[in-house]
C-alpha cells in the first residue's frame, strides 16, 4: 500500500519570503504522479502542482516549484515570493496509474498547514 | 468553479435519519471518490469507482452506502450513524482507468454533523 509522510504539522513564513515544505512517499510502483494540493479556509480543495514519475524535470508553476528526488522517494514544494493568499493547509498526494496510464486511487499525507505573515 | 459540485453543503442528522450525499461532474470523468475530512483523520479515502465500478471500499462501515448510477453521478446514503462520523465528506473525479493519469478534481464537500 501507498503512503505519503509529511512531517511538519505547521509552518509559518514572512510575506515576500521562500518556504518549502516537506513530503516523502513509499511505493513499489513505478508509474505514478504526485500532487501538491492547497485547501484554504472555504475548504475547497485547489491543485497546486503535479510531477509524472517518468518525468526528471521538476515542475513548476509560476512560484511554486518541486524537488522531486524519485530514488529518495521525496517530493518538496518550494514557495517562492510568499503572498498572505498562500496561507492554506497544504497536502501531498500520490495517484497510482495503471499500466494503460489510467489513474487509481489518490492517496494523501496529513497536511501542513501553512500560514503567510504580513 | 472545479466542475464538480456537492449537494447539500451542509447537513445535520440525527443517529435516526436516512440522508443521501449526492456528487456530481461534467467533465467527463470516469473516476469519482468520496473521501472523509475529520480533525482525527484528515482525508480518509472511502470508495472509489471506476466505470460505475466500486474498485475500492477503504473498510468503511456498512452505515455508509455509496451508489454510483453512472460516471457522471455518485451518492453516499447515511443511515444510523454516530456522532463520530461528523466532518466533511469531499467528492472528487478523475479521468480514471479509461484515460490517461490527471489530476483529481474536488467538490466543495459537505458538512455533516450528526447529533
Amino acid at each position: 500500500a501507498q503512503t505519503v509522510t509529511q512531517s511538519q504539522p505547521e509552518m509559518s513564513v514572512q510575506e515576500a519570503e521562500t518556504v518549502t515544505l516537506s513530503c516523502t512517499y513509499d511505493t513499489s510502483e513505478s508509474n505514478y504522479y504526485l500532487f501538491w494540493y492547497k485547501q484554504p479556509p472555504s475548504r475547497q480543495m485547489i491543485l497546486v502542482i503535479r510531477q509524472e514519475a517518468y518525468k526528471q524535470q521538476n515542475a513548476t508553476e509560476n512560484r511554486f516549484s518541486v524537488n522531486f528526488q524519485k530514488a529518495a522517494k521525496s517530493f518538496s514544494l518550494k514557495i517562492s515570493d510568499s503572498q498572505l493568499g498562500d496561507t492554506a493547509m497544504y497536502f501531498c498526494a500520490f495517484m497510482k496509474l495503471t499500466p494503460q496510464g489510467g489513474s487509481e486511487k489518490l492517496v494523501f499525507g496529513k497536511g501542513t498547514k501553512l500560514t503567510v505573515n504580513p | 468553479e472545479t466542475g464538480v459540485t456537492q449537494t447539500p453543503r451542509h447537513l445535520v442528522m440525527g443517529m435516526t435519519n436516512k440522508k443521501s450525499l449526492k456528487c456530481e461532474q461534467h467533465l467527463g470523468h470516469n473516476a469519482m471518490y468520496w473521501y472523509k475530512q475529520s480533525a482525527k483523520k484528515p482525508l480518509e479515502l472511502m470508495f472509489v469507482y471506476n466505470f460505475k465500478e466500486q474498485t475500492e471500499n477503504n473498510s468503511v462501515p456498512s452505515r455508509f452506502s455509496p451508489e454510483c448510477p453512472n460516471s457522471s453521478h455518485l451518492f453516499l446514503h447515511l443511515h444510523t450513524l454516530q456522532p463520530e462520523d461528523s466532518a466533511l465528506y469531499l467528492c472528487a473525479s478523475s479521468q480514471g482507468r479509461g484515460g490517461w493519469g490527471t489530476e483529481a478534481f474536488f467538490g466543495q464537500g459537505t458538512r455533516l454533523t450528526v447529533v
